[in-house]
């Protein structure tokens, strides 16, 4: 267990909806990074936030956007969804992103399924 | 952009024996992190190696780092059934950051 929790676990969508994923990061760590996992594929980068603000960002279109909160927890917004969106989604927390030697920890992810 | 490439893509081996997968990537990199992914769920830290180390070992596990040629390998000793899942490499970059990841090799153990 990395103490790094995400919900829901599954999430069935029409296509044109939109959708919010949240994730609670580990204790004491103030750095949320979001992943994209297409079956058969690796994650990719979507993007990370740093002490409440965006601190960098994959290739993603604009509908995919986030928060950050005070306690440091996170959420994914994805606008306007398409088929291609399908996918789980992983949420990684991480103490310190720039300390170069730094582990993520990823939560059981998000199932998102969208017809 | 994936930047590292895991081989084999599957492996199949019988309990006890050895399992070593690969992976390659193309840039220069700070660490290297491997990762084991069970049925598509969450992603479980395995091991991280930094750019100035070669080698490091954890339990069964033993990960090795050649700079020159961009590549690393990690090595399970004594393989379990539990040991069946699919094993992801990662790269981290000072000052970027995202992880990285390759392909992922599916490793299964046959009892």
């Amino acid at each position: 267990e990395t103490g790094v929790t995400q919900s829901p676990t599954h999430l069935i969508k029409t296509r044109g909806q939109q959708v919010t994923l949240r994730c609670s990061s580990q204790s004491g760590h103030n750095t949320v990074s979001w992943y994209q996992q297409a079956l058969g594929q690796g994650p990719q980068f979507i993007f990370q936030y740093y002490r409440e603000e965006e601190n960098g960002r994959g290739n993603f279109p604009p509908r995919f956007s986030g928060l950050q909160f005070p306690n440091y927890s996170s959420e994914l917004n994805v606008n306007a969804l398409e088929l291609d969106d399908s996918a789980l989604y992983l949420c990684a927390s991480s103490l310190d992103w720039d300390s170069g030697t730094d582990t993520q920890y990823f939560g059981p992810g998000t199932r998102l399924t969208v017809l | 952009s994936q930047q590292g490439e895991e081989d084999p893509q599957a492996l199949s081996i019988q309990e006890g024996e050895n399992a070593t997968m690969n992976c390659s990537y193309k840039t220069s990199i700070n660490n290297l992190q491997w990762y084991r992914q069970n049925s598509g769920r969450g992603l479980v830290h395995l091991i991280l190696i930094r750019s100035n180390e070669r080698e490091k070992h954890s339990g069964r596990l033993r990960v090795t780092l050649d700079t020159s040629k961009k590549s690393s390998s990690l090595l399970i000793t004594a393989s379990r059934a539990a040991d069946t899942a699919s094993y992801f490499c990662a790269t981290g970059i000072r000052g970027a950051q995202k992880l990285v990841f390759g392909q992922g090799t599916r490793l299964t153990i046959n009892p």
